[in-house]
């Protein structure tokens, strides 16, 4: 079965410090891998994709994300975290799968960023 | 700004009522999809159309019935909800149902609420 697992329901980290928000996948083939963010009353934003190369990939609003193939994982990380960082973060590999592009959203991990 | 319009944001309706949700986008996608999302919950998939063809059905109850009047166009018509079906209904977007690599595009939804 395909799964993520994004294993932190809540990341709280103060105005400044560094974030990573968790994430870990057991998809079949090399699907690509997306993050969402959804700020409150909106719909999903795409921040960043990995497709191939370099394992570390940079996208919207300074946040990246570090690809890792033996570990299957695709951690969100950002060096400074702001308050209006303060959002809902959903991890989801996409792959053609069905007759469709389909995106396999982790539960999501609500982050906190306190002044 | 996001670039898939969902009107209307807000509805309300009782159990016997029809109504219809819209969704429109102007960036030449070819599939176009309907999610629905329970608070703090991932989205779930309801409806996939490529051009202009519903291709995939999520065993969604026939209560509600898609349409793709072009292919700018994507409508939710609703008739005879249950409150369980209180959510929010977002549409979202993409080149191609087979371009796996390029991310959805998702609008602010329309929040509906069953009385």
């Amino acid at each position: 079965a395909q799964s993520v697992a994004q294993p932190e329901d809540q990341v709280n980290v103060a105005e400044g410090n560094p974030l990573t928000v968790k994430c870990t996948y057991s998809v079949s083939g090399n699907p690509y891998l997306f993050w969402y963010v959804q700020y409150p009353n909106r719909g999903l934003q795409f921040l960043l994709k990995y497709i191939t190369g370099d394992n570390l990939v940079k996208g919207s609003y300074g946040f990246e994300a570090e690809f890792n193939k033996s570990q299957t994982s695709f951690h969100l990380k950002k060096p400074s975290a702001l308050v209006s960082d303060s959002a809902l973060y959903f991890c989801a590999p996409q792959m053609f799968s069905g007759g469709y592009n389909k995106l396999i959203f982790g539960a999501g991990t609500r982050l906190a960023v306190h002044p | 700004d996001t670039e898939v319009t969902q009107t209307p944001k807000h509805l309300v309706m009782g159990m016997t009522n029809k109504k219809s949700l819209k969704c429109e986008q102007h960036m030449g996608h070819r599939a176009m999809y309907w999610y629905k999302q329970k608070a703090k919950k991932p989205p779930e998939l309801m409806f996939v159309y490529s051009y202009e063809k519903l291709s995939i059905n999520e065993s969604v109850p026939s209560r509600f019935s898609p349409e793709c009047p072009n292919s700018s166009l994507l409508n939710l018509h609703l008739h005879a909800l249950q409150p369980e079906d209180s959510a929010l209904y977002l549409c979202a977007s993409s080149q191609d149902r087979a371009e796996s690599n390029q991310p959805q595009h998702f609008g602010d939804g329309t929040r509906l609420s069953i009385l």
